[in-house]
């Protein structure tokens, strides 16, 4: 199974919404990220897990807050989001930090 | 700030034509460089991990190089077909986890 998943696929929230990105792998590895992605854009790294820890945060906005419950899930929880956060937020996982990453589908966000 | 460069930013190709495409990175600590195609609607598929200065790297027809110490990477196509149509990122790793994506280089390849 190579297969990086992700819940919700859209996703329309209002500002003062809270919600959840889910993303799930079971390839064993240890290392899971989130990115973001807008418009002929490449992605932009937002956060690393590595063993379940956070290791990397690219000085995302408080309003974005990581959680790996453990070393198949990875949440991206959404709170006060504004309009400039619709994007397209990938999930991937690697088996170690500088391992091929397999990403997920992505989920489209659309803040209102 | 790293930026990784990609040209050209797109390229329109006929059926059975040759291409390739180029990355450029800082030189200095480079750790690797990955390679994924993207197809619309689809999520980056990984290619090509790539290490070492003067390494080469193929699968069935698309190959590439990389040379660490001017900092690019080449990607190439032979013989490109209708479906491989997509953008093609290079990624840059500085540190263990951290990939710096390029800008992407969109290939449309006409029957």
């Amino acid at each position: 199974d190579t297969e990086v998943t992700q819940t919700p696929k859209h996703l329309v929230m209002g500002m003062t919404n809270k919600k959840s990105l889910k993303c799930e792998q079971h390839m064993g590895h240890r290392a899971m990220y989130w990115y973001k992605q807008k418009a002929k854009k490449p992605p932009e790294l937002m956060f690393v897990y590595s063993y379940e820890k956070l290791s990397i945060n690219e000085s995302v906005p408080s309003r974005f807050s990581p959680e790996c419950p453990n070393s198949s899930l990875l949440n991206l929880h959404l709170h006060a989001l504004q309009p400039e956060d619709s994007a397209l937020y990938l999930c991937a996982s690697s088996r170690t930090g500088a391992d091929t990453q397999y990403f997920g589908p992505g989920t489209r966000l659309t803040v209102l | 700030i790293l930026n990784v460069e990609q040209s050209p930013q797109s390229l329109h190709v006929q059926e059975g034509d040759s291409t390739n495409f180029t990355c450029s990175f800082p030189s200095s600590n480079f750790y690797a460089l990955h390679w994924y195609r993207w197809e619309t609607a689809k999520s980056p598929e990984a290619l090509f991990v790539m290490t070492l200065n003067g390494d080469e790297k193929k699968k069935g027809r698309i190959s590439a190089t990389l040379n660490t110490k001017e900092g690019y990477s080449y990607l190439y196509i032979k013989g490109s077909q209708p479906e491989d149509s997509a953008t093609y990122l290079c990624a840059f790793i500085v540190v263990t986890d951290k990939l710096i994506f390029g800008t992407g280089t969109r290939l449309q390849v006409f029957p």
